[in-house]
């Protein structure tokens, strides 16, 4: 069965500090990864997807993830936070139907 | 582009009653899925709707039900709600196959007193 895993709950960085938030999956198949940014009482926003190809994807608002299928990974990064990335950030790998599932989320507080 | 319309943004009900959301896919997409966002949950796949027919579902009672007409927008309903029911409801459209991301609307507040 599909699943991921988000480990960190909540994490806190300084402005200007770098960032990667982990996600690690379970999935038979090659995977479909995504990452999604959702800010309080909105939707959620793509940042970034993997399907195939180049394991290194880049993202909006600076962001990029590696896809390591040896460690089931698909960690989240950026290399200087801005405040205005404070928000909750949901991984997500497709399912063999067009449904999605997510992980329990990363809450990012960022402090001047 | 318009994105994802979600309407309305607040709901709140009594248990026994019955609620109707609505979404608004992006033009052109022709898959529609809905999600319930608790805290406790997290987000869970309600299900998806494509031409008109349902496509996947989810691990949800029969309470939850759905549909979409055929200009593609969605409606999905809730008979006899409970307080377990007050989430976030999220909608998110996608051109049509499984491959295609999903775009998601703003969500509609539900909130079961």
């Amino acid at each position: 069965a599909q699943s991921v895993t988000q480990p960190d709950i909540h994490i806190t960085v300084s402005e200007g500090a770098s960032l990667e938030l982990r996600c690690n999956y379970s999935y038979g198949a090659t995977p479909y990864l995504f990452w999604y940014v959702q800010s309080p009482g909105q939707g959620l926003q793509l940042l970034l997807k993997y399907f195939s190809g180049d394991t290194l994807v880049q993202g909006i608002k600076g962001f990029e993830a590696e896809f390591k299928r040896s460690q089931s990974s698909f960690n989240l990064r950026k290399p200087s936070v801005h405040w205005s990335d404070a928000a909750e950030y949901f991984c997500a790998v497709q399912g063999g139907a067009n449904n999605l599932f997510f992980g329990t989320g990363t809450r990012l507080t960022v402090i001047p | 582009k318009a994105g994802v319309t979600q309407t309305p943004r607040y709901l709140i009900k009594t248990r026994g009653q019955q609620v109707t959301l609505s979404c608004s896919p992006i033009s052109g997409h022709r898959s529609v899925s809905w999600y319930q966002q608790t805290p406790g949950q997290g987000l869970q796949f309600l299900f998806e709707y494509f031409s008109e027919t349902q496509r996947n579902k989810g691990n949800f009672p029969g309470r939850f039900s759905g549909r979409q007409f055929s200009n593609s927008r969605s409606e999905m309903n809730v008979s006899t709600l409970e307080l377990g029911d007050s989430a976030l409801y999220l909608c998110a459209s996608s051109p049509a196959l499984s491959t295609d991301t999903q775009y998601f609307g703003p969500g509609t507040r539900l909130t079961v007193l």
